[in-house]
């Protein structure tokens, strides 16, 4: 079946900091890959995806490419801050099916 | 607008108990989805349903575990004899459409069920 594998956590980082939080999956076909993010005391989030091989998603300076050939969808940030702790998740879902499957999450902590 | 809501926040049972956790979707939303969470994890798909009908069970990890939609709209989870084994907290989730990836899942902030 379908898997999702992070990079253990947790991950600190002093703020302005380099972040790449790893995912990799393992799945037939070509499913479409997300981060969601949970930030404390809230509800998981979207936070972006990508639905082809080559696609790129962004949002809020967060970049992930969605590579085939390493069946991977490495998370980044060039320059983090505070407000970014939280715990992060990688998931694949597939085409016409409600299921995704998800990582079991990465917590980064920013310190200022 | 209101996103989607889940009752009780918190429960507490004993072992053996029969439980519900109920799940409203943002209004509109055809779709509702039920994951389970349990510490330090990852969500694990429960249950999927597309209008009143559960359109993929295969995350039920038993008999005890039963889910239901009648009118489309709230969805109560219900969990029979309930196991320690149980403790997690459980996500809904709902969307404008089922399968389609390019309508975003929103999720609702979880009841954290503990089973003692």
């Amino acid at each position: 079946g379908d898997s999702v594998t992070q990079m253990e956590g947790p991950v600190t980082l002093s703020e302005e900091a380099f972040l790449t939080i790893n995912c990799t999956y393992t799945a037939t076909g070509y499913p479409s890959l997300f981060w969601y993010v949970q930030y404390p005391g809230e509800g998981l989030q979207l936070l972006l995806k990508a639905t082809k091989a080559d696609d790129k998603g962004s949002n809020k300076g967060f970049e992930a490419t969605y590579r085939k050939e390493t069946t991977s969808f490495h998370l980044e940030k060039g320059s983090v801050q505070v407000s970014d702790s939280a715990v992060y998740f990688c998931a694949l879902r597939h085409t016409n099916a409600g299921k995704s499957t998800f990582g079991d999450g990465t917590t980064l902590t920013v310190k200022p | 607008g209101a996103g989607v809501s889940q009752t009780p926040s918190n429960k507490v049972t004993e072992k053996g108990k029969y439980v519900e956790l109920r799940c409203d979707p943002i209004s509109g939303h055809t779709a509702l989805y039920w994951y389970r969470q349990s510490l330090g994890q990852g969500p694990e798909f429960l249950i999927y349903f597309q209008g009143t009908g559960a359109a993929d069970d295969s995350g039920l990890p038993n008999d005890r575990f039963f889910a239901v939609r009648p009118e489309g709209s709230v969805s109560t989870l219900k969990i029979q004899r309930t196991e320690r084994g149980d403790s997690a907290v459980y996500l809904c989730a709902s969307s404008t459409q089922g399968t389609s990836v390019y309508y975003e899942q929103y999720f609702g902030p979880g009841t954290r069920l503990t089973v003692t």
